[in-house]
Parts: C-alpha cells; sequence; structure tokens
C-alpha cells in the first residue's frame, strides 16, 4: 500500500538559510499535518490544510510557512533558519470523512539540522 | 484543550514477560479517539492501536491491547510476550473534536521501553 512520501529525508542546512520540506500524502487523503519533534520530546503540532485551506494552526513560527498544493502534496518552508529548529519533521495524512476515529498516517520524516 | 500525560519516562521488561504502559488524558470532547505510536531509534512513527471513544470492548492488534477505563480517563498499553525489538520510544496521543483537517494530534512525553534479553 502507498505510504506518505517526505523529501527530502535528511537535510543540514546553515543559520540563517531557508529550507523547503515537501510531503505527499496518501492518494485520495485530503487532509495533512505537520509536526515538529524536537531531539527527546514529542511531537508538536504545526499546521493542518484541508482541501488546500489552512484547517488548524498551532505552534509554528511565524518565520515558517506551509500549503496545500492542488494534487494535495504539501510544503512546508522555513525562513531565517535558528539552531533550535534542529528537529525531526513529521508529515502525517488522513481523510477527513473518518473525522476523530480517523488515524493519522505518518511519513518517514524530515531530519533537519541546522549548524 | 485535550492533554496526555504519560507518567513513565523509562520502563524494563524481561524477554516473553507482559508489560502495561500507562497513558491518562484529558478532554472535554464527547467523541474522541485514543492512538498509542512506536518510535524506534530510527525515528519513524509506527501506528499500533486505536481507541475511540464510544468503543464498547477494549482494542486488540495481535500483541498489542489497549486497557481503556473511560471513567478513570485512562488508556494503558498492554503489549504481551515482549520482544527485543519492541524496544523503543512509545507515545500516546489523542485526537478530538474539529472538522475538516482539526483533527490534531496532542501526544504525550512518551515512555521509553527497553526489552532485555
Amino acid at each position: 500500500a502507498a505510504g506518505v512520501i517526505q523529501s527530502p529525508r535528511h537535510l543540514i542546512k546553515e543559520k540563517r538559510e531557508t529550507a523547503t520540506l515537501k510531503c505527499y500524502p496518501i492518494p485520495r487523503h485530503d487532509t495533512v499535518y505537520w509536526y515538529q519533534q524536537g531531539p527527546g520530546q514529542d511531537p508538536q503540532f504545526l499546521i493542518s490544510f484541508y482541501e488546500k485551506m489552512q484547517s488548524d494552526k498551532g505552534s509554528i513560527p511565524d518565520r515558517f510557512s506551509a500549503q496545500q498544493f492542488s494534487d494535495y502534496h504539501s510544503e512546508l518552508n522555513m525562513s531565517s533558519l535558528e539552531l533550535g529548529d534542529s528537529a525531526l519533521y513529521f508529515c502525517a495524512s488522513s481523510a477527513a470523512e473518518a473525522g476523530p476515529r480517523g488515524n493519522q498516517y505518518f511519513g518517514p520524516g524530515t531530519r533537519l539540522l541546522v549548524l | 484543550a485535550q492533554k496526555i500525560t504519560q507518567t513513565q519516562p523509562g520502563m524494563f521488561v524481561q524477554e516473553k514477560e507482559a508489560v502495561t504502559l500507562d497513558c491518562t488524558y484529558d478532554t472535554s470532547d464527547p467523541s474522541y479517539g485514543l492512538f498509542w505510536y512506536k518510535q524506534p531509534s530510527s525515528g519513524e512513527m509506527i501506528f499500533l492501536i486505536y481507541q475511540g471513544s464510544y468503543d464498547q470492548q477494549n482494542a486488540t492488534e495481535g500483541r498489542y491491547s489497549l486497557n481503556f477505563q473511560k471513567a478513570r480517563k485512562s488508556a494503558n498499553l498492554v503489549i504481551s510476550a515482549s520482544q527485543l525489538g519492541d524496544s523503543a520510544m512509545y507515545f500516546c496521543a489523542i485526537r478530538s473534536g474539529g472538522q475538516g483537517g482539526s483533527e490534531k494530534l496532542v501526544f504525550g512525553k512518551g515512555t521509553k521501553l527497553t526489552v532485555n534479553p
């Protein structure tokens, strides 16, 4: 079965640089969630999209932006990177019609290291 | 707001024995879902088991079962016949409320399980 695809899997950037993370949800999933997991931390919700519109927003810095495209893939853009942005970034997808009972399927994550 | 509490930072179990990982939750929503994920050292989040707030029976998936006590707001994960490959971080999460893409997951701090040979 097709899974959530994230690219790149690993990324090394310098401080103040920009980074773009991509997420391709499971086919026919219309909802995408982004989570950030710092070292030794639990995943924290950043932002979500449903049918290409932002549906919820969590603790996402103003330096970050994201969008969902017509083919439902999503991109997380991160500017003016800081050392504290070093983390594992997960994308998850689900079918909104499943509601709270529906599972979110996680991608393998993008490991970002800011030097 | 939803909250998950996992009070066991680390747990140890002997291979082939059973282990229970604790999870309590707080939510004001009548409809919610409780999830357990496994995160090995490689980093991926692996879905293990799900329990819905209106489910009458405790969920089971192979060696995983969920001891759901709604009145106590607890959803403990039971792993039977532990294997060395079960050594990982385990996260309990809740998902509730919202519409169309607003059902974000809220995670606990996790429990690191070590299975000893």
